[in-house]
């Protein structure tokens, strides 16, 4: 079964240092991996995501991503972290039990950026 | 480009009453996913509509429904409210049904069950 976690309820970080948000997950079969942010009372926006290659992914905002196979882990990262990143982070992957648009999400991150 | 649009935005219903949701996907998007946001359960998977049909469906009862419009709208129903009903139901549009492609999120329908 496809099943993503992200072992921090809660991250807080300085403005100015590098942040990390967790991921790891569990699929069967080649991972698709995604990475949303919610800011209140939003939706999620997309932040980047993994399919194969380059084991970084660079994404929207300043983040990227590293994937990590043999510990199944899709790190989120930014080298300085701004206020406004505050928010909720989700990593996702899809559900490849089923062809087609459906993630399984993780249960999320707050980040807490501190000026 | 506009993004995905919902409405309403918010919603407060009593118990035993049916709701409808609606999303307008991004021009050109042809697939449709709703999602249920709770505190408790987090993000769950409702169900994937693309050209006009039901692609998918997650874990959910019968009284969830949904349907596609030619267009590539999508209503999604609840029948019969409970309680737990009580969530951020977001709507997420894509051009394709990739496991590679990304979808885009509206801002979601906040359903109060009262």
């Amino acid at each position: 079964a496809q099943s993503v976690a992200q072992p921090e309820d809660q991250v807080n970080v300085a403005e100015g240092n590098p942040l990390t948000v967790k991921c790891t997950y569990s699929v069967s079969g080649n991972p698709y991996l995604f990475w949303y942010v919610q800011y209140p009372n939003r939706g999620l926006q997309f932040l980047l995501k993994y399919i194969t290659g380059d084991n970084l992914v660079k994404g929207s905002y300043g983040f990227e991503a590293e994937f990590n196979k043999s510990q199944t882990s899709f790190h989120l990262k930014k080298p300085s972290a701004l206020v406004s990143d505050s928010a909720l982070y989700f990593c996702a992957v899809r559900d490849v039990r089923y062809y087609g648009q459906n993630f399984v999400f993780g249960p999320g991150t707050r980040l807490s950026v501190l000026p | 480009k506009a993004g995905v649009t919902q409405t309403p935005r918010y919603l407060i219903k009593t118990r035993g009453q049916q709701v409808t949701l609606s999303c307008s996907p991004i021009s050109g998007h042809r697939s449709v996913s709703w999602y249920q946001q709770t505190p408790g359960q987090g993000l769950q998977f409702l169900f994937e509509y693309f050209s006009e049909t039901q692609r998918n469906k997650g874990n959910f009862p019968g009284r969830f429904s949904g349907r596609q419009f030619s267009n590539s709208r999508s209503e999604m129903n609840v029948s019969t409210l409970e309680l737990g009903d009580s969530a951020l139901y977001l709507c997420a549009s894509s051009s394709n049904r990739e496991l590679n492609t990304e979808a885009f999120f509206g801002q979601g329908t906040r359903l109060t069950v009262v």
